[in-house]
């Protein structure tokens, strides 16, 4: 079965320093995986994914992604944050052979500091 | 192109009352997802439909059911419904193509009082 953990709940930086959301996934097959943005109130916007073609993998916004198969890792970065930044991130895998679905970690609020 | 609608945007039911929320998918998906995310938690998969039938489901009991239209349009009935049922429910479309991402509606905001 699959499934992701995102490490921290909550992440705060300064405004203007780097941002690193940590996500690890488990997968029986080769994964596709997305990072997601919420805002308040609001459906999730998609980030960025990697679907096999390149391990590191650029999205919108600045942000980009690194995808690690021998620590099973997707970790989200960014190198200077912005005010506009502060939402819930969440990461998500999907590839399961026994359906379609999108599984999704338990998220992680990220807060700027001005 | 609308992307993925729901509604409506917000409802407030009593206890044991039932309750349908409805999703269009963007044009050209044919795969509709639903997920309950309660606050400060991530989106928890209920189940997901394609060519009308129930696909995968969840960890969800019985009272969540749904439906899907020969126009890819989808409903989720919740019955019986209990104060732990109060949560955002998202709508996510997507095609069986697994390199794809799902796209999300804005979500309906239950509150069950």
């Amino acid at each position: 079965a699959q499934s992701v953990t995102q490490l921290g709940s909550h992440v705060s930086v300064s405004e203007g320093a780097l941002v690193l959301l940590r996500c690890n996934y488990s997968s029986s097959v080769p994964p596709y995986l997305f990072w997601y943005v919420q805002y308040p109130n609001q459906g999730l916007q998609l980030l960025l994914k990697y679907t096999s073609a390149a391990t590191l993998v650029k999205g919108i916004n600045g942000f980009e992604a690194e995808f690690k198969k021998s620590e099973t890792s997707f970790h989200l970065t960014k190198p200077s944050a912005h005010m506009s930044d502060a939402a819930e991130y969440f990461c998500a895998v999907r590839g399961d052979t026994g359906g379609f679905k999108t599984i999704f970690g338990a998220g992680t609020r990220l807060f700027v500091k001005a | 192109d609308a992307g993925v609608t729901q509604s409506p945007t917000h409802l407030i039911k009593t206890r044991g009352q039932q309750v349908t929320l409805r999703c269009s998918p963007k044009s050209g998906h044919d795969t509709v997802s639903w997920y309950q995310q309660a606050l400060g938690q991530g989106p928890q998969f209920i189940f997901q439909y394609y060519e009308e039938e129930e696909r995968q489901r969840g960890n969800f009991p019985d009272r969540f059911s749904g439906h899907q239209f020969p126009n890819y349009s989808s409903e989720l009935n919740v019955n019986a419904l209990l104060l732990g049922d109060s949560a955002l429910y998202l709508c996510a479309s997507s095609t069986t193509v697994m390199n794809t991402e799902a796209f999300f509606g804005q979500g309906t905001r239950l509150t069950v009082v």
